[in-house]
């Protein structure tokens, strides 16, 4: 098992700029979900999903979009990079159907938008 | 809102033991974990807590109050590869929404 990938893991953006970073898990899991990790704030969820077809928004979800089309895939759209997105990106998955709903995490993007 | 606190550096000595306290207020309360990150790298799961009391796993044992908001992470016979930031999580709302603190750096010395 691969467990989870994420590419890239480095990427440049000029403001105004998209891009789709990549997150995917070969664990079958239920739950996927993306965080951005900034100094001294520690992660933030950006936005989850539950299955395949199902996304939700979580704490910090503005500039952001994902789909899930799979259960293996769930990747997140910056529409028009800012840099305040500059940041580490991580995707993390877990079962739903364990008790601890143990996270998963990618070894993450680091995006800076200049 | 959401608060977590904790603190944001800690220092040990190779060998001792070391207690990482977390203080969380939350609206709805559906567990406690705590991961542990090596500077770049992701996070990694160490321990989950939803009911009060001590949970021991090898070295790492972590505990919760839930009528304090309070849990702490106890770092038994340091060795310098436990060097990282452990971050203390709490579970929100649904089974879906985690909430993280800032994260604690620990630094172990000779």
């Amino acid at each position: 098992n691969a467990g989870v990938t994420q590419t890239p893991k480095f990427q440049v953006l000029k403001t105004g700029q998209s891009m789709t970073l990549q997150c995917a898990q070969d664990m079958n899991h239920e739950y996927m979900s993306w965080y951005r990790q900034d100094p001294g704030m520690g992660l933030r969820l950006i936005h989850y999903s539950v299955g395949a077809g199902i996304t939700d928004q979580g704490e910090v979800p503005n500039g952001y979009n994902v789909s899930r089309s799979t259960t293996e895939d769930f990747p997140l759209r910056l529409l028009s990079a800012a840099p305040s997105q500059t940041s580490v990106y991580f995707c993390a998955s877990s079962s739903l159907g364990l008790a601890n709903n143990e996270q998963f995490f990618g070894p993450g993007t680091r995006l800076t938008v200049l | 809102g959401q608060n977590i606190d904790q603190p944001t550096e800690m220092t040990a000595t190779e060998g001792a033991i070391v207690q990482i306290n977390c203080t969380y207020q939350t609206s709805g309360f559906n567990g406690l974990f705590w991961y542990q990150q090596h500077a770049g790298e992701a996070p990694t799961f160490l321990s989950y807590n939803v009911l009060d009391g001590l949970e021991e796993k090898g070295r790492f044992s972590s505990f919760l109050s839930r009528s304090k908001g309070y849990s702490y992470l106890l770092l038994k016979e340091l060795q310098m590869k436990d060097s990282a930031s452990y971050l203390c999580a709490v579970r929100v709302y649904n089974n879906n929404d985690m909430r993280f603190g800032a994260g604690t750096r620990l630094t172990v010395k000779p």
